[in-house]
């Protein structure tokens, strides 16, 4: 069976410090990964996606991801956050057509 | 293009009483899918459409939980009999592509 392991549950930064979120999962066979947001009182969105390819996969508002087969991970990174990124991060993985199986989210914490 | 929209956006209900919930995905998406959000976690699959057809259910997804497409468009979502356990924010999701899944507000649901 699959699952997926957000280690963190909220992690606190100071604006314009960079920031990584955890992700581990774990799968007997190939998965599909991905990164949602959900920014306060609105639903979730896809931030982004790897599906196969370059295992290094960015967002268009300066996150990036990086799939490690090895690692079994999926972490999402940016270099510089801002007060607008405070939202809750939510891992997810799938294999098939339809399932996705998520973690418990990452609150991301900006401290100015 | 308005995305997903759910209705209503709040249900507070006593146990026991039946309750039904609408999904209006994106018009020219063809899947449908229902998941279960409770506080702290991320969500849980309940149930997907392709056009009409319910292809799969969760185990999650009691003898209490029904959901239909008829005609391949809107979803709804019914629980009878409601208990507190099923307190929870129901999200729905529709696509195109299979693996980019977008979210609808959510209903969030208390049962009293």
């Amino acid at each position: 069976a699959q699952s997926v392991t957000q280690l963190d549950s909220q992690v606190p930064v100071f604006e314009e410090a960079p920031v990584e979120l955890r992700c581990n999962y774990s799968s007997s066979v190939s998965v599909y990964l991905f990164w949602y947001v959900q920014y306060p009182n609105q639903g979730l969105q896809l931030l982004l996606k790897y599906l196969s390819g370059s295992t290094l996969v960015e967002s268009i508002n300066g996150f990036e991801a990086e799939f490690n087969k090895s690692q079994t991970s999926f972490h999402l990174r940016k270099p510089s956050v801002h007060i607008s990124d405070t939202a809750e991060y939510f891992c997810a993985v799938t294999h098939s057509n339809y399932q996705l199986i998520w973690g418990a989210g990452t609150k991301l914490i900006i401290k100015p | 293009d308005t995305g997903v929209s759910q209705d209503p956006r709040h249900k507070i209900t006593k146990r026991g009483q039946n309750v039904t919930f609408r999904c209006d995905p994106i018009s020219e998406h063809n899947r449908l899918y229902w998941y279960r959000q409770t506080l702290g976690q991320g969500p849980e699959f309940l149930t997907y459409f392709q056009n009409e057809a319910q292809l799969e259910k969760s185990r999650l997804l009691s003898d209490r939980f029904s959901a239909e497409r008829p005609k391949g468009s809107f979803s709804t979502l019914e629980i009878q009999r409601t208990e507190q356990g099923d307190s929870a924010m129901y999200l729905c999701a529709s696509s195109l592509v299979v693996h980019e899944q977008y979210f609808g507000p959510g209903t969030r649901l208390t049962v009293t």
